[in-house]
């Protein structure tokens, strides 16, 4: 089982559509939990972090923990062409190998919203 | 305040050759991560430094090499270069280690082509 995984998509929604975004997470420990989007060409930029179960909402973005099921999600409400990109899931894990704390990311999702 | 700068944006090299990637980290971040990127392999977690201590290390050969000074700027260097080291190399940064639930924020990379 991957350490983090995303549906590559590509995920296409209607501008003004809610487009949802989800990931799942192999580590049962993981308290850490992060959002980052990409445009292409670009490096990733934080979106949204979360650490406790539920929601938790900033402007058009909503992000979800359920860390019972192991997993995280983002929700993107009135969605606009300029939120094109890929998104990118991001879980702390402790690393037995190395005694202390990574950064895992999935391979993120293709988000396209239609004019 | 001045996000994370990283030096040199574009690189060419050949396959043999080594070479040398800066980052400055944000000012009063003493954590620096580094990530390879590939369009196959997507975000790949290299090393952590803080306080001048590599504090983690991913699953590459010895050639992926780092340090960080007593500013907190890091540098990563590789060595041998091989055709597959072609890749998007980000740096980031965070006030604490990861597992401190603080984010980290990326800089632009350095787009590294390998001939």
């Amino acid at each position: 089982q991957k350490e983090v995984e995303q549906n590559s998509g590509p995920l296409s929604v209607p501008e003004g559509a809610i487009a949802s975004l989800n990931c799942t997470y192999s580590d049962r420990g993981s308290q850490s939990f992060f959002w980052y989007r990409q445009y292409s060409g670009k490096s990733p930029e934080l979106i949204m972090f979360i650490y406790s179960n539920g929601d938790k909402e900033d402007g058009r973005f909503t992000a979800q923990l359920n860390k019972a099921s192991q997993y995280v999600s983002l929700l993107i409400r009135d969605s606009q062409p300029s939120d094109s990109a890929t998104y990118l899931c991001a879980v702390v894990r402790h690393d037995p190998q190395g005694g202390s704390e990574k950064l895992v990311f999935g391979k993120g999702t293709k988000l396209t919203v239609n004019p | 305040k001045a996000g994370v700068t990283q030096t040199p944006r574009y690189l060419i090299k050949t396959r043999g050759q080594q070479v040398t990637l800066s980052c400055s980290p944000i000012s009063g971040h003493r954590s620096v991560s580094w990530y390879q990127q590939t369009p196959g392999q997507g975000l790949q977690f290299l090393f952590e430094y803080f306080s001048e201590t590599q504090r983690n290390k991913g699953n590459f050969p010895g050639r992926f090499s780092g340090r960080q000074f007593s500013n907190s700027r890091s540098e990563m260097n590789v060595s041998t270069l091989e055709l597959g080291d072609s890749a998007l190399y980000l740096c980031a940064s965070s006030p604490s280690p990861t597992g401190g639930n603080q984010p980290q924020h990326f800089g632009d990379g350095t787009r590294l082509s390998i001939l």
